[in-house]
């Protein structure tokens, strides 16, 4: 069975430019989080949905990030415009709502400079 | 937010030695959960726990739910070198959303 599929894997950008990183969650599950790793911070939650319904975005840190969710099998975030700082593994992960066991993807490993 | 802190940081033992690692909260949670991260890839769930006071066993893994519901903790049996990683335990308290521990990373010296 496919889990967590998430595009891309890595992404280096420049300063400025927008950045969009995308996820299919496991089919089926019908929550969704975009989750973010970095060595200081640990794993953060930025935001998730439940239904395709944004439930929590207190963890997006500005309103340069974004998130969308238009329908049950496809996900995006984004940062526009990006900063060196937002360097960091983003991963995403999906459940079924209700059931707090979490199925991580791959993650995408952003390098800003 | 939830602050969840995991010990020991990291470890380092020979292939074959019984492993440890614990999770202490300052709130309750309903739910703990524990994950391994390899390099370069996602945590993978190996563990839940959803009551009070449950041992609940996977292989040669072994987790608990703290009485309290503050801490829980993770036992491997016998390690191998696959089990090199970082640990991360995770606790849901009323929401949808998880709360993550910091890690403990393991070493597993042949």
């Amino acid at each position: 069975d496919a889990g967590v599929i998430q595009s891309p894997r890595h992404e280096v950008t420049e300063m400025g430019q927008e950045v969009t990183l995308r996820c299919k969650p496991i089919s089926g599950h019908n929550s969704l989080f975009w989750y973010r790793q970095t060595m200081m911070r640990g794993l953060e939650l930025l935001i998730y949905f439940n239904n395709n319904v944004p439930i929590d975005d207190s963890g997006m840190p500005e309103d340069r990030f974004s998130a969308k969710m238009p329908n049950a099998s496809f996900s995006t975030l984004k940062i526009q415009p990006s900063e060196p700082r937002d360097s960091a593994v983003y991963f995403c992960a999906s459940s079924l709502q209700g059931n707090y066991e979490q199925y991580f993807g791959p993650g995408t490993r952003l390098t800003v400079t | 937010g939830q602050q969840l802190n995991q010990s020991p940081q990291s470890m380092f033992i020979q292939e074959g030695e019984d492993v440890s690692m614990n999770c202490t909260s300052s709130s309750i949670f309903n739910t703990w959960l524990w994950y391994k991260q390899d390099p370069g890839e996602g945590p993978v769930l190996l563990i839940a726990l959803y009551k009070a006071g449950e041992l609940t066993s996977n292989g040669r893994l072994t987790a608990q739910f703290g009485i309290t519901r503050k801490d829980s903790f993770l036992n491997i049996s016998a390690s191998i070198p696959s089990d090199v990683g970082i640990y991360f335990c995770a606790g849901q308290a009323g929401a949808n959303n998880l709360f993550f521990g910091t890690g403990t990373r393991l070493t597993v010296i042949p």
